[in-house]
């Protein structure tokens, strides 16, 4: 079956720059979302179809996919964007929906 | 605004069905364009999409629980449901609702619940 592999975690200093990938067979030919999940919250569409921004989500957040990766950047990081990151697709050969294991972004 | 609230029990012996309903406001469960879907999230772990249901009742589960699993709606109340037979320990998460389109299968979840935990545990 399909597997989306993300790093457990990211570690980045307020003002940098955060990606966070996640990897999978020829994900490039998927659309990948990304979620964003704080603590004791439900998650959010922070990225949809690859790139897309939701209206409320700032542009410092930002999606690219190509071939086996898919990367969420985050621009500009600050304290408010320390949470778990989560990608997902769906894969049509099971019809799943399919999550990554998810990335902690932390703010040093 | 579209909101989605669960609802249920939160603790369930193990050996015994787990139930919730999800009650959808600010919006029509009967429109054509959505799924309805339920994604768990056992303690310190990652989602996991469990199924999703159309309003006319139409399903399609996760095959990874599809032998303990039912899904059904009720468009009078706008709301639908979850139950899952034969629960144990590994079944404890945080369990949501959320919204995913019926025509764009890449489409993502959105929105969501706020979420409710249920704990197995006799």
């Amino acid at each position: 079956s399909y597997v989306l592999t993300q790093p457990p975690s990211v570690s980045v200093a307020p003002g940098q720059t955060a990606r966070i990938t996640c990897g999978g067979n020829n994900i490039g030919s998927k659309s990948v979302h990304w979620y964003q999940q704080k603590p004791g919250q439900a998650p959010v569409v922070v990225v949809y179809d690859d790139s897309d921004r939701p209206s409320g989500i700032p542009e410092r957040f930002s999606g690219s996919n190509s071939g086996n990766t898919a990367t969420l950047t985050i621009s500009r990081v600050e304290a408010g964007d320390e949470a778990d990151y989560y990608c997902q697709v769906w894969d049509s050969s099971s019809d799943l929906r399919l999550f990554g294991g998810g990335t902690k972004l932390t703010v040093l | 605004h579209l909101q989605l609230q669960e609802s249920g029990p939160g603790l369930v012996k193990p050996s015994e069905t787990l139930s919730l309903t999800c009650t959808v406001s600010g919006g029509s469960i009967s429109s054509s364009s959505y799924y309805w879907g339920w994604v768990r999230q056992p303690p310190g772990r990652g989602l996991e999409w469990i199924g999703s249901i159309y309003y006319s009742g139409s399903t399609y589960y996760n095959p990874s629980l599809k032998s303990r699993l039912t899904i059904s709606v009720d468009t009078s109340k706008n709301q639908f449901s979850l139950k899952l037979s034969s629960v144990t320990a590994a079944d404890t998460a945080v369990y949501y609702c959320a919204r995913h389109s019926y025509y764009d299968s890449d489409a993502p979840f959105d929105p969501w619940g706020q979420g409710t935990l249920v704990t197995v545990s006799s």
